[in-house]
């Protein structure tokens, strides 16, 4: 199985702040490299697929990059609704793995 | 608008059975790949199963053996069969769909809102 490793696994940051969560995957993934945002409560949301690729209706400030094993999610310019959990998910193989997640934190 | 609503969670004893349902609607259906997500209280997401539109079913190593999806395209409904429950399966379940992209990629583009299944005695 393809493991999915995230870090970190918290972070805080300001309103207007940039963050970036990193993915590492322990083999190649080509881009096949999705990230999901989850608010408290509430189902995951895909924000990003193809490791860069912004799915509609996501706000441009989410950035998503690389491939094979190393991929990266950037939000610049924070907003409150950020807050939450993000995590990434390699979609080139069965079975379909997750990191661990990433739970950001909005001051 | 996509719509995916999951329903049949319950409190169940270790070693009993569950099937959850997810109902589908404002797409068709059968064109659709379909999976299970779930989600430990508190915990990150595990991929737990999935069925294509052709019926190919993949599962993960935890519940193979045990869980046993399905899917009815007349009805747009997507099931799993859950036997031989331990504490280990509790958790949040989802159902996702399938992002429509010919060619590869399993990501998951609509999710329900879950169904919670507690084992315990």
């Amino acid at each position: 199985d393809i493991q999915m490793t995230q870090s970190p696994s918290f972070v805080s940051a300001s309103v207007g702040d940039s963050v970036t969560i990193t993915c590492r995957a322990s083999q190649g993934v080509l881009a096949w490299l999705g990230w999901y945002q989850q608010k408290a409560g509430e189902a995951p949301k895909l924000l990003i697929s193809r490791a860069s690729t912004l799915e509609s209706g996501v706000p441009s400030r989410f950035a998503g990059g690389g491939s094979g094993t190393h991929f990266t999610l950037t939000i610049t310019s924070l907003q409150p609704e950020d807050s939450g959990a993000y995590f990434c998910q390699q979609a080139n193989v069965f079975p379909l793995t997750f990191g661990q997640g990433t739970r950001l934190h909005i001051k | 608008e996509v719509h995916l609503v999951e329903s049949g969670g319950n409190l169940v004893q270790p070693g009993g059975s569950l099937r959850l349902s997810c109902a589908a609607s404002g797409f068709t259906f059968s064109r659709f790949d379909m999976n299970w997500v779930r989600q430990a209280p508190g915990k990150g997401l595990e991929w737990v199963s999935y069925m294509s539109s052709s019926g190919t079913t993949y599962y993960a190593d935890s519940v193979k053996g045990r869980f046993t999806i399905s899917r009815d395209n007349a009805k747009s409904s997507l099931s799993l069969q859950m036997d031989r429950l331990t504490a280990e399966d509790t958790a949040v379940y989802f159902c996702a769909r399938r992002i429509e992209e010919p060619g590869g990629g399993y990501f998951l583009d609509s999710w329900g809102q879950g169904t919670l299944v507690t084992v315990s005695s």
